[in-house]
């Protein structure tokens, strides 16, 4: 069955601390891989959108990047601002956008 | 653009009650997506529509859970008799068309006592 799995669940990190985040998935046919980044009380914003292995893309402290299995959301000097819940999501198939549970992230000061 | 719009941003309403829930896509957006999401289950497709077409339903839990989409700057999502269970914030997301990122309302808070 197709799977997006997040890890880990929850970080926690220093401000400056840099971090990846990993989103693994097992779709057949993968036609995008969506990054997400949630603040409590809104609605998923957009980020990224990877389509092939090798492809990566960058925004300001954010760097992604996907392989044939699995994805990562590279953290660099993270700050306070960058903490929310990270979501990665998979279009598969039949155009089902489906998510992962998310990876909480805390920057302290 | 002012983005998706869902109404109500929050519904409080009794066990046994009808609730519909409302969502605007971006203008231009021909894929229309509603999600439930709680601490358990995360993000979970309810259903999907392609040009105003319902394309998977497969994700609706019951009977109890109904979506239309008239037209294409409309859509409903509508749970009668709604249950304790239900209380969940709801999102509607579009997108302009096949293998695009989708693009998330401000989702509707629904509290059922």
């Amino acid at each position: 069955e197709d799977q997006v799995t997040q890890s880990p669940e929850a970080l926690r990190l220093q401000e400056g601390e840099s971090s990846s985040l990993n989103c693994s998935y097992t779709v057949s046919g993968l036609r995008g891989l969506f990054w997400y980044r949630q603040d409590p009380g809104k609605g998923p914003e957009f980020l990224f959108t990877l389509y092939s292995a090798g492809e990566e893309k960058e925004k300001e402290r954010l760097k992604a990047t996907l392989t044939k299995k699995e994805s990562f959301l590279h953290i660099t000097a993270p700050k306070p601002e960058d903490s929310a819940t990270y979501l990665c999501a998979v279009n598969r198939g039949a155009q089902k956008l489906v998510f992962g549970q998310g990876t909480r992230l805390t920057i302290n000061p | 653009d002012a983005g998706v719009i869902q109404s109500p941003r929050h519904e409080v309403t009794e066990m046994g009650q009808e609730v519909t829930l409302r969502c605007k896509p971006i203008s231009g957006h021909n894929s229309l997506f509603w999600y439930r999401q709680t601490m358990m289950r995360g993000l979970e497709l309810l259903i999907y529509f392609n040009n105003n077409v319902p394309i998977d339903d497969s994700g609706m839990p019951e009977d109890r859970f109904s979506a239309k989409m008239p037209n294409a700057s409309f859509s409903t999502l509508k749970i009668q008799p709604s249950e304790p269970r239900d209380s969940a914030v709801y999102f509607c997301a579009s997108r302009t068309s096949m293998n695009t990122e989708a693009f998330f309302g401000q989702g509707t808070r629904l509290t059922v006592v």
